[in-house]
């Protein structure tokens, strides 16, 4: 059953703590992204990786780290430093067709 | 900085109706176009996607595309209750931004049994 996995679908950490968010996926699709969203809002880009061993930041990766060890596998890290972590977490991967992303089924983080 | 803009409605239309979603894009080099569908604490679901000026049709669904207005719509033909969701616009760019999309808000729509 091939597909993108997320765990774990919900989180909770107290203030200071890091937490680390995982995204893996047996499509052998090369790219991988992981976004945030907030109510209301439409979805941000936080990192992506487009091989193993090289990612790129996007638009607030501010608080935030990743790691691209292996093809199938791209955990995101929130890191203590980061202002308002409480979100829904997505992670995509680039589909084959041309340039359109599939998502998992996200993990929503709730820090206090 | 690309922007992608939708009217968050939400976007009310009796069942067996046609809904229209439209979406305006700032960046004119954009090649790429999609519609997602996300239902309520669910993860974004592809539906659509068109590259080329005018109609794409699928099902129900047909994404329209006009780069020279830079907009493109989705039209939902038939509406049933399960299309209640918020779909959001996303637009890949060009070049080496091919790989990257900008997400609009989403439009909210709700179809009246």
């Amino acid at each position: 059953d091939g597909g993108i996995t997320q765990s774990p679908k919900y989180l909770f950490r107290k203030e200071g703590q890091n937490v680390t968010l995982s995204c893996e996926q047996n499509l052998n699709h090369d790219a991988m992204y992981w976004y945030r969203q907030d109510p209301g809002q439409g979805l941000r880009l936080i990192y992506y990786s487009q091989i193993v061993n090289d990612f790129q930041k996007g638009d607030i990766a501010e608080g935030y780290s990743v790691s691209r060890e292996k093809k199938e596998s791209f955990p995101l890290t929130v890191t203590s430093a980061q202002k308002n972590p409480t979100a829904f977490y997505l992670c995509a991967t680039l589909g084959r067709l041309s340039y359109e992303q599939y998502f998992g089924p996200g993990t929503r983080l709730t820090v206090t | 900085q690309k922007e992608v803009e939708q009217n968050s409605g939400p976007l009310s239309v009796p069942e067996g109706a046609i809904a229209s979603l439209n979406c305006t894009y700032s960046d004119r080099g954009s090649q790429s176009f999609f519609w997602y569908r996300q239902y309520s604490g669910k993860s974004p679901e592809l539906i659509m996607f068109i590259y080329s000026n005018g109609d794409k049709e699928d099902g129900r669904f047909t994404a329209q595309l006009n780069k020279a207005s830079q907009y493109v719509s989705l039209l939902i033909r038939d509406s049933q209750p399960s299309d209640s969701a918020t779909y959001l616009c996303a637009v890949g760019g060009s070049g080496a931004g091919s790989y990257q999309l900008t997400f609009g808000k989403g439009t909210k729509l709700s179809v009246i049994p």
